[in-house]
């Protein structure tokens, strides 16, 4: 039911970057909602990452950037560290379905 | 410190009813808007509803409207979710979630309420 699209799963070393993508269509992102990320840690709820594209709340590190671009947004990850596994979801309002939608959600691990 | 804590999920027949509820503090809770969020087992995130801050106006996902109700009292700085005709698929863990403002992104969440549909 997600209308945002996301890679199941992405993996890199420690210390290396990974991106994550996020794919809407013109009803959400393509229209310029903003998009915004989220971080769920093992067993824990959701905490909000990124607003508004490419803000980051006060506390989160500047390894993590976002953009957006068309109908996408990217969630780029630097100097991956072990406590970046966590699975991480894209989210935007879509105006067809007057409310939230959220992308199907990436798993990242720390190889 | 922004918290909120959910209540009132619980085990429930197919087609029976729950509401849950959502006590905030540390904000003006009547100055934000309010959603409900809910995760299967092992799936991703599922939007569910919205509230105004002033509860004047209401938002539902289309596998929802017509069987759930999102309310407030910011008299008592609370949210519901009243959930009825409930099925198997409603399996979940309900989390509320605190707005920027209104439709902007969800700044804050609950630890979740767990949600379960038993035939």
């Amino acid at each position: 039911q997600s209308v945002l699209t996301q890679p199941p799963s992405v993996s890199g070393a420690p210390g290396q970057r990974v991106t994550i993508s996020c794919t809407g269509s013109s009803s959400n992102i393509g229209a310029g909602y903003d998009v915004h990320w989220y971080q769920q840690l093992p067993g824990t709820a959701p905490k909000l990452l990124i607003y508004g594209n490419n803000n980051r709340p006060s506390g989160v590190p500047d390894r993590f950037s976002g953009s957006k671009s068309g109908t996408s947004a990217s969630l780029a990850i630097t100097g991956l560290q072990a406590d970046d596994e966590a699975d991480y979801y894209c989210q935007s309002y879509d105006s067809s379905l007057t409310g939230y939608v959220f992308g199907t959600g990436t798993k990242v691990a720390v190889l | 410190e922004v918290q909120l804590v959910e209540s009132g999920g619980g085990l429930v027949q197919l087609e029976g009813s729950l509401r849950l509820s959502c006590a905030a503090s540390g904000f003006t809770f009547s100055s934000y808007a309010m959603s409900w969020v809910r995760q299967a087992p092992g799936k991703g995130l599922e939007w569910v509803s919205a509230i105004s801050g002033s509860g004047g106006s209401t938002y539902y996902a289309d596998s929802v409207k017509g069987r759930f109700t999102i309310s407030r009292d910011n008299s008592k700085n609370t949210l519901f979710l009243q959930m009825n005709s409930l099925r198997a698929e409603d399996t979940a863990l309900y989390y509320c979630a605190k707005d920027y403002l209104h439709f902007d992104w969800l700044d804050n969440w609950g630890q979740g309420t767990l949600v379960t549909v038993s035939s």
